[in-house]
């Protein structure tokens, strides 16, 4: 079974800090892989999409990295503050399944303390 | 774009009720998705369509559940009868086609459906 999994579920930081968010998938054939913020009683937002040719995708102080061999993935956010205290979620279209399913991982609760 | 547009925004109803969320894609994505949130289980996709077309529905929990895409700016998904473990968080997402695969999927704010 195709599994994403995120570890740690939760994570606090002081203001200011460089941090990193980890995700694992069990399977290396896969379309592309999505980084999602999801803040408390809201939607998803899509913060980066990597395609499975690609190594790494940046957007401001974000930026994330796809190792296929590996499996994994990592989310860096430069200079955290209080405003990217949110649920971040990756996500992976696996390409073996013959369906476009994106299967999620349970997230990591990111708190940024001012 | 006004993104995707989903309503209700909340829904309490009895158990046994029918219940119909509706969603509206952005205009011009190819794909649309229905998942389902809960803190057990997470995010889970019920199903995907395809220009209108179901294409896998293979995590839709049981009969009670049916989705319907009848033109390109507009779905539903109805529960018939609804039970208390149905409360959840339903999302709706829409994409265009990517390079490969879908491109980014993009999210409404989902329906809050609570069950009693």
């Amino acid at each position: 079974k195709q599994e994403v999994t995120q570890i740690p579920a939760a994570l606090s930081v002081p203001e200011g800090e460089n941090l990193v968010l980890n995700c694992s998938f069990t399977d290396s054939a896969i379309y592309n892989l999505q980084w999602f913020r999801q803040d408390p009683g809201k939607g998803l937002t899509s913060l980066l999409l990597i395609q499975s040719s690609q190594r790494e995708q940046t957007s401001g102080r974000l930026n994330a990295s796809l190792d296929k061999s590996s499996g994994r993935s990592t989310l860096y956010i430069a200079a955290s503050q209080p405003g990217d205290s949110a649920t971040y979620l990756c996500a992976v279209l696996f390409s073996g399944a013959g369906s476009y399913q994106l299967t999620f991982g349970k997230g990591t609760k990111l708190s940024v303390i001012p | 774009d006004a993104g995707v547009i989903q309503s209700p925004r909340h829904e309490v109803t009895e158990m046994g009720q029918e219940v119909t969320l509706r969603c509206k894609p952005i205009s011009g994505h190819d794909y649309l998705f229905w998942y389902r949130q809960t803190m057990m289980r997470g995010l889970e996709l019920l199903i995907y369509f395809n220009n209108n077309v179901p294409i896998d529905d293979s995590g839709m929990p049981e009969d009670r559940f049916s989705a319907k895409m009848p033109n390109a700016s507009f779905s539903t998904l109805k529960i018939q009868p609804s039970e208390p473990r149905d409360s959840a968080v339903y999302f709706c997402a829409s994409s265009r086609q990517g390079k490969e695969g879908t491109d980014t999927q993009y999210f409404g704010p989902g329906t809050r459906l609570t069950v009693l």
